[in-house]
């Protein structure tokens, strides 16, 4: 079966420092994977995605990288800031297929 | 901006009764989801619906059904709500009907269910 699990279940960072959240997955025909901030009290945003034929996407403050050697997905968040404190939910899937198989979250808290 | 509209942020049901949950979309999305959440599963997928009049069961349909009679709206259904049914539902849409090339997901806030 499949499973997508992280390896950290929270993670606290100084405001201002870099943070890296781990995610692994086993499934190794999944070939698209998105990140997901949940804050607490609301619903998941999606936060960044990348498709398996890329090994680095960058966005605002942000970059997922991904190794399919070892089935491995991490983001990045650079300058973190207090906002930041939430749940990160990496999510997989593969090509065609309706859902996505998510992880459980690692929570990160941002000391100020 | 994509709302994802889900009713009832908190409810509390007893044993055994019939309980609506009701999440609507305002962007004309193909795809709608309610998916579960409990602490150390992550989201799990109960039903999907591709559109009006259609659904697909996901991981963990059973003691749920959903209605999508209008694109916009998909109603998941506790016919006989049970204790183990507590949990946060959250209801999602997509544009494409292919979730995958679409990209995205557009989650709603929730709907804490608390089953006595």
């Amino acid at each position: 079966g499949e499973s997508v699990g992280l390896h950290l279940p929270t993670l606290s960072v100084q405001e201002g420092d870099n943070s890296i959240i781990n995610c692994a997955y086993s499934n190794s025909a999944s070939d698209y994977f998105i990140w997901y901030k949940q804050e607490s009290g609301k619903g998941p945003q999606f936060i960044i995605d990348i498709r398996s034929n890329m090994d680095k996407r960058q966005g605002q403050r942000v970059t997922v990288l991904l190794n399919k050697t070892v089935k491995h997905l991490s983001l990045q968040i650079a300058a973190t800031q207090p906002g930041d404190s939430a749940v990160y939910f990496c999510a997989e899937g593969g090509s065609g297929a309706n859902n996505l198989f998510f992880g459980t979250g690692t929570r990160l808290t941002v000391i100020p | 901006d994509v709302k994802v509209t889900q009713s009832s942020r908190y409810l509390v049901k007893r044993t055994g009764e019939k309980v609506f949950l009701e999440c609507v979309q305002d962007m004309d999305h193909e795809n709608m989801f309610w998916y579960r959440q409990d602490p150390g599963l992550g989201l799990r997928l109960i039903y999907f619906s591709y559109d009006v009049k259609m659904k697909e069961k996901g991981d963990i349909p059973e003691g749920y059904s959903v209605s999508r009679e209008k694109k916009e709206r998909f109603s998941l259904i506790l016919e006989s709500a049970s204790t183990n049914q507590t949990s946060m539902y959250l209801c999602a849409s997509s544009l494409h009907h292919r979730v995958i090339s679409a990209g995205e997901l557009f989650f709603g806030e929730g709907s804490r269910l608390t089953v006595l």
